[in-house]
Parts: C-alpha cells; sequence; structure tokens
C-alpha cells in the first residue's frame, strides 16, 4: 500500500516558468514532511521540509504547501532553471518511528532553456 | 569529502553468491539507515542504527540480510544467498540527532545479481 504517491511520473516546464510538483498521502500519522532532489548517478540530497501545524514553508525559490484536510502537499520552484531538472521525492515521517522516512515514487522534472 | 561514502558503487554477481557493501556516514552523525531502491520506486526503508545499536529492521530485510555498525562507525550490510530479485540500488544515509528527517544520503551500491 503506497502511503505517500506522487501520481506524475514526469513535469517538462520551460526556464523562467514555475515548477509545482505534487504529492498525496494516505496516513494521518504523518506529522513532518520532506522534499528530496536526486540526480542521476548520485545520492538523494535533502531539498525543504514542512511540519504537520504549518501550511507554509519557504526557502529561496522553493516553497512547500501543505493542505492536511486534502492530505496533499505541494512543492513549487519559481521561476523554475535548467539546473533544477531532477527527479523529486516526497517523502514524510511520523513522529516516534526513529525518523524513517516514507517515500513516493519521484517525479521526473525537466526544466528546458 | 566529507559526505557518506559508499564502497562499492556497483557489484555484479551471480546469483547464490553472498554480498557486502560498507557505508561511511558522516564523522559525528549518530543515526545510520539503509533503504533500497528499485527502477521506478522511490528508495524503501531497510534498516536503522542509533550509535551500534540497530533499532529497527523492516519486514523488507529478510534473514538472509544482515546489518551492523561496530563501534558506532562505518557499517556493513551483507547479502547471502543473493537472489535476482536482490537487484536494486542500496543507499546508506546518515543524521544527527535532533534534527528531523535531514536524511545525507550516499551515491548508493548498485547491485546486479545475474
Amino acid at each position: 500500500d503506497q502511503q505517500v504517491k506522487q501520481n506524475s511520473p514526469s513535469l517538462s516546464v520551460q526556464e523562467g516558468r514555475i515548477s509545482i510538483l505534487n504529492c498525496d498521502y494516505t496516513n494521518s500519522m504523518f506529522d513532518y514532511f520532506l522534499w528530496y532532489k536526486k540526480y542521476p548517478a548520485e545520492g538523494p540530497t535533502f531539498l525543504i521540509s514542512i511540519s504537520s501545524i504549518k501550511d507554509k514553508n519557504e526557502d529561496g525559490r522553493f516553497t512547500v504547501f501543505l493542505n492536511k484536510s486534502a492530505k496533499h502537499l505541494s512543492l513549487h520552484i519559481v521561476p523554475s532553471q535548467p539546473g533544477d531538472s531532477a527527479v523529486y521525492f516526497c517523502a514524510a515521517i511520523t513522529e516516534g518511528s526513529n525518523y524513517k522516512l516514507t517515500f513516493g515514487k519521484g517525479t521526473l522534472l525537466t526544466v528546458n532553456p | 569529502d566529507t559526505g557518506v561514502s559508499q564502497d562499492p558503487r556497483h557489484k555484479i554477481t551471480k546469483r547464490g553468491q553472498n554480498v557486502t557493501f560498507r557505508c561511511d556516514p558522516i564523522s559525528e552523525h549518530n543515526r545510520l539507515y539503509w533503504y533500497r531502491q528499485t527502477l521506478g520506486q522511490g528508495p524503501e526503508f531497510l534498516t536503522y542504527f542509533q550509535n551500534e545499536a540497530q533499532l529497527e529492521k523492516s519486514r523488507l530485510l529478510s534473514d538472509r540480510f544482515s546489518a551492523e555498525r561496530p563501534k558506532g562507525s562505518f557499517s556493513t550490510l551483507e547479502i547471502q544467498r543473493t537472489e535476482q530479485g536482490d537487484s536494486a540500488m542500496y543507499l546508506c544515509a546518515s543524521s544527527e540527532a535532533g534534527v528531523t528527517g535531514e536524511l545525507f544520503f550516499g551515491e548508493g551500491s548498485r547491485l546486479t545479481v545475474l
């Protein structure tokens, strides 16, 4: 049972435009959410996170929005740059779970110059 | 480079052979995790160490899998009697105590079982 779902395997946007990556979850016990970015032949790298008590967290060009009632979060990248092209994973944590991450399948973002 | 390092980066083996992967975490990190990633999937949790203690194991970790972290430093993941279904990327990650979820991943060890 996929507890964290990223239903779009891929997304293509033009440089300078907004990229919106979506993530849905089913486990209401998740209380912390993260986005990781992965380039080919590299391990995932942490990008941004949000606690379940917040609905928005911003870090430079990256903003994560959380809608708890809909069990949905999204990552906005503005403006998108070609170097943002990577696979983006949504992940979630349950309090008391030894900070064990549950990942989605990922979305491949391609930013075209 | 003071990141998480994994060795070997790529291992090709025949079914039935044993393989061992090594992970050297960031030195000040007391938490260490092993994940497995197959094609088209996100990383899946395998096991977790806090210092030298293995505190959690996923049900994905069959009896053929064993992990150790002697002295709370590097860790090894051994797979005995490999099967073709074990083919995957094995990712190691480490983190500091008190930091929620921000794991630092290594580049992974890709296992191909023929």
